[in-house]
């Protein structure tokens, strides 16, 4: 597509209850990540997929959290058992692989745990 | 490791003055640096980089940077603040040599321009 897709933009839950949100990058880049913004606060990298390497985890929280891309395009963000904490705009970027590529940002996905 | 600092988290300035907001960085390889904007309620927009090459660059917006090796900064400048620069702007760097692909952040800058 023209841009990163991410879905759904705004979603409220309960506490305790798992949440899936989506990612859908620009055509053809191979590298995907997944930044969090709490209020007030700057971007906390959580993790990145890069073609068909492992991806780099170091970011995530706890192990609630959890994500996956399928065939080298779209990935899902999954938090089990949500909490209070948890709540913030999930951002996903992409980008090619290319020497001094740039990451593109996505809109973001609003999680307000309740 | 890599890391980025951005130590204003507020910067006012007067419409039609001249604005920076600073960035300096760490990275043990070389630094490629990024940044950008994010507008309320919006995702982040990228405004400009460096990679390598001439220490000046400019982006949109009429914005550019500044890399100063010595100094490990790169601060975003513009000649002419306008009421719509208004914003969040966020400085990244990535450690060019060392094969990830990994972008760290600042906390980011809030600027306002005051009309």
């Amino acid at each position: 597509g023209a841009g990163v897709s991410q879905s759904p933009s705004n979603k409220v839950t309960e506490k305790g209850k798992d949440v899936e949100l989506r990612c859908d990058p620009i055509s053809g880049h191979t590298a995907l990540y997944w930044y969090r913004q709490s209020l007030g606060q700057g971007l906390e990298f959580l993790i990145y997929f890069q073609g068909n390497s492992a991806p780099d985890k170091s970011g995530l929280p706890s192990d609630r959290f959890s994500a996956e891309r399928t065939g080298g395009s779209v990935s899902t963000l999954t938090i089990q058992r949500t909490q209070q904490e948890d709540s913030a705009v999930y951002l996903c970027a992409s980008s090619n692989t290319g020497w001094g590529n740039t990451i593109y940002f996505g809109e973001g996905s609003w999680l307000t745990v309740v | 490791a890599q890391s980025v600092a951005q130590p204003e988290d507020q910067v006012n300035v007067a419409e039609g003055n001249p604005l920076t907001v600073k960035c300096t960085y760490s990275v043990s390889g070389n630094p490629y640096l990024f940044w950008y904007v994010q507008y309320p309620n919006r995702g982040l927009q990228f405004l400009l980089k460096y990679i390598t090459g001439d220490n000046l660059v400019k982006g949109s917006y009429g914005f550019e940077a500044e890399f100063n090796k010595s100094q490990t900064s790169f601060h975003l400048k513009k000649p002419s603040a306008l009421v719509s620069d208004s914003a969040l702007y966020f400085c990244a760097v990535r450690d060019g040599s060392s094969g990830t692909y990994k972008y760290i952040f600042g906390t980011g800058t809030r600027l306002k321009v005051l009309a």
